[in-house]
């Protein structure tokens, strides 16, 4: 079945640093992408989507770009502060199954001051 | 502001006993989903549902029944309580497919 896999369980940083957290999906078809960002005590939030292959999404000074020839979709930041410490999920909604979401299994951002 | 309500927001519960999870949403949305959140494992979809009186199986259903009897609400049932289902279990509306996904703030299920 369809996947998305984030390969770091932890990214430790300090405020200004550069962030790149990797996600890579295996999906047939054409799956729409998402990142979520979750705050302690809190559920997951909507960071953004994407939808076709070069499409960049972006919000809050977070981007990443759809990227069908390496399954890739990476959530890229260029300063971090940090409020930005949360946990970080990548996301695709199936091809076949619109209904059915599929989660990573999320990147832990620890923004040092 | 689309809203999705969890009760309890904590619940202990004895092992083999039946657990009953409850989602309210004022969104108007047709879909609704529980997820299980483990330490690890990040989000995993349990059931979903995209129209009343109808649930879809996840990826992990066993263990767990689902309850759609209105637009609004979605339960999840767990008939006989084990040590594995403890977990932070997050319940969610989306108004179409490949839309963004709105959550609950969580039931943390502790089960001993």
């Amino acid at each position: 079945g369809d996947s998305v896999t984030q390969t770091e369980g932890q990214v430790a940083l300090s405020e200004e640093d550069f962030l790149t957290i990797h996600c890579n999906y295996s999906a047939s078809g054409y799956p729409a992408l998402f990142w979520y960002v979750q705050y302690p005590g809190e559920g997951p939030q909507f960071l953004f989507r994407a939808s076709r292959d070069k499409e960049k999404g972006s919000s809050r000074g977070f981007e990443a770009t759809y990227d069908k020839g390496t399954t890739s979709f990476h959530l890229r930041k260029a300063s971090v502060q940090e409020s930005d410490s949360a946990v970080y999920y990548c996301a695709l909604g199936e091809d076949t199954n619109a209904y059915k979401v599929i989660f990573g299994k999320g990147t832990h951002l620890h923004v040092l001051p | 502001e689309a809203a999705v309500t969890q009760s309890p927001r904590s619940k202990v519960a004895v092992t083999g006993g039946k657990v009953t999870l409850s989602c309210h949403q004022t969104n108007n949305h047709d879909y609704m989903y529980w997820y299980r959140q483990d330490t690890g494992h990040g989000l995993r979809l349990i059931h979903y549902s995209y129209v009343a009186d109808s649930t879809e199986k996840g990826d992990i259903p066993d263990g767990y029944k689902a309850s759609r009897p209105s637009q609004e609400n979605f339960s999840l049932i767990l008939e006989l309580a084990s040590l594995s289902q403890t977990a932070v279990y997050f319940c969610a509306s989306s108004d179409r497919g490949n839309t963004e996904v709105f959550f609950g703030k969580g039931t943390r299920l502790t089960v001993v």
